[in-house]
């Protein structure tokens, strides 16, 4: 079964540019949930989506927005992008939206601002 | 949900169990423990869960103190490869989605 997969993998923009990164979730996984990482704040929640609605947002600006098609695919946006959004984007599936279930993080797309 | 503490680093021999501890004094009733590792530049891995019940996967066991209040995660035999970055998460499990809060993690250094 393939796992999740993040595309692209690496990412150079500019300052003031938008972005929009990708994520397919394992086969028959409806939650998708996307994380930032960086050095000086660590690993931290962004959004999660359910069966195309948002359920839940971390403490992140507005820049940041996603969406989640019928096939369970995601994909997130980052709007006027500053320098401190160079991070690893990580995002994470899991079969159901509720219960002690595990999730399945996808290797991470890596931004670099300049 | 509660807060975790965690060593920031730690050091284990190749071959020998590895055993990293976690405390979460404020946990509540409903709230799991679960564990992921973080290998160097690569997405988290999830290792295992538990509630209440010590638990075993093919991949590590789960200590969880009768309290609830600490728990440790076992690596029976550590390899090189198990060096990374491990996560004590505890979280409240409802209906209301998969958020995970991650502290900062033990880094776990195995050495030949």
């Amino acid at each position: 079964k393939a796992g999740v997969t993040q595309t692209p993998r690496y990412l150079i923009k500019t300052r003031g540019q938008q972005v929009t990164l990708s994520c397919s979730p394992i086969s028959g996984h409806r939650s998708v949930s996307w994380y930032q990482q960086t050095p000086g704040q660590g690993l931290q929640f962004l959004f999660e989506y359910f069966s195309e609605t948002q359920r839940n947002k971390g403490n992140f600006p507005g820049r940041f927005s996603g969406r989640q098609f019928s096939n369970s695919r995601s994909e997130m946006n980052v709007s006027t992008l500053e320098l401190g959004d160079s991070a690893l984007y990580l995002c994470a599936s899991s079969l159901m939206g509720q219960g002690p279930n595990e999730q399945f993080f996808g290797p991470g797309t890596r931004l670099t601002v300049l | 949900d509660a807060k975790t503490t965690q060593p920031t680093s730690m050091d284990c021999a190749e071959g020998r169990a590895a055993n990293l501890p976690c405390n979460h004094s404020t946990i509540s009733g409903n709230e799991y423990v679960y564990w992921y590792r973080q290998i160097h530049s690569q997405g988290p891995q999830y290792i295992i869960h538990g509630l209440k019940n010590n638990e075993t996967n093919e991949m590590a066991s789960l200590i969880i103190t009768e309290d609830r209040k600490s728990s440790t995660l076992i690596l029976p035999h550590a390899t090189l490869r198990d060096t990374a970055v491990y996560y004590c998460i505890v979280r409240y499990v409802n209906n209301a989605g998969n958020m995970l809060t991650f502290g900062g993690g033990t880094r776990l250094m195995v050495k030949p």
